[in-house]
């Protein structure tokens, strides 16, 4: 069974410029969430899907925004890029929507110049 | 607010001895929680995880306790092999979300 599949694996943006990322879940999981890590704040929560609906968000600017499609891949826009938003931008797949494991891809790394 | 903590940003063993790696947290409505291992530059990998409902979870090398009361809990991995060196987080949901809260991380080095 294939994992949590990624793309693009690097990404190299300039600032003021915007960004798509992309997630593929695990066959059968419909619940998706995305984390950005930074050495600085650690691995935060961005936002939770779940047959297409955002059930929950982190604390992130409205610059930050996602959708999920009917065959559970999940996307994420950054627009208007800052410097600071360069991370590690991670996917995780789930089969449940509570207490349950969350199987992570292998993230997309996002430098920002 | 920190509400999951690793407390020991890390941590050396000899190989073959046991690894103990902790986490406190602050929200008593937390009712699961996982260990991940993390590699730089990839995805955290799932190890094993705990229901509020449970106090110890076995997994072959990996055993999770978790003390309610003091809001602890720890990772057990014996023996413990040059392999398991990596950042370990704990990470912690509530209710019926898959939002996790992590934990700062510990780096384990085991030393052959």
């Amino acid at each position: 069974k294939a994992g949590v599949t990624q793309t693009p694996r690097y990404l190299i943006k300039t600032r003021g410029q915007q960004v798509t990322l992309s997630c593929s879940p695990i066959s059968g999981h419909r619940s998706v969430s995305w984390y950005q890590q930074t050495p600085g704040q650690g691995l935060q929560f961005l936002f939770e899907y779940f047959s297409e609906t955002q059930r929950n968000k982190g604390n992130f600017p409205g610059r930050f925004s996602g959708r999920q499609f009917s065959n559970s891949r999940s996307e994420m826009n950054v627009s208007t890029l800052e410097l600071g938003d360069s991370a590690l931008y991670l996917c995780a797949s789930s089969y449940r929507t509570q207490n349950t494991e969350a199987f992570f891809g292998q993230g997309t790394r996002l430098t920002v110049v | 607010d920190q509400q999951v903590k690793q407390n020991s940003p890390s941590l050396s063993v000899q190989e073959g001895r046991i690894s103990i790696l902790n986490c406190d947290y602050t929200n008593s409505m937390f009712d699961y929680f996982l260990w991940y291992k993390k590699y730089p530059a990839e995805g955290p990998t799932f190890l094993i995880s705990i229901s509020s409902i449970k106090d110890k979870n076995e997994d072959g090398r990996f055993t999770v306790f978790l003390n309610k009361s003091a809001k602890h809990l720890s990772l057990h991995i014996v023996p413990s092999q040059p392999g398991d060196s990596a950042v370990y987080f704990c990470a912690a949901s509530r209710g019926a979300t898959n939002k996790l809260i992590f934990g700062t991380g510990t780096l384990l080095a085991v030393q052959p």
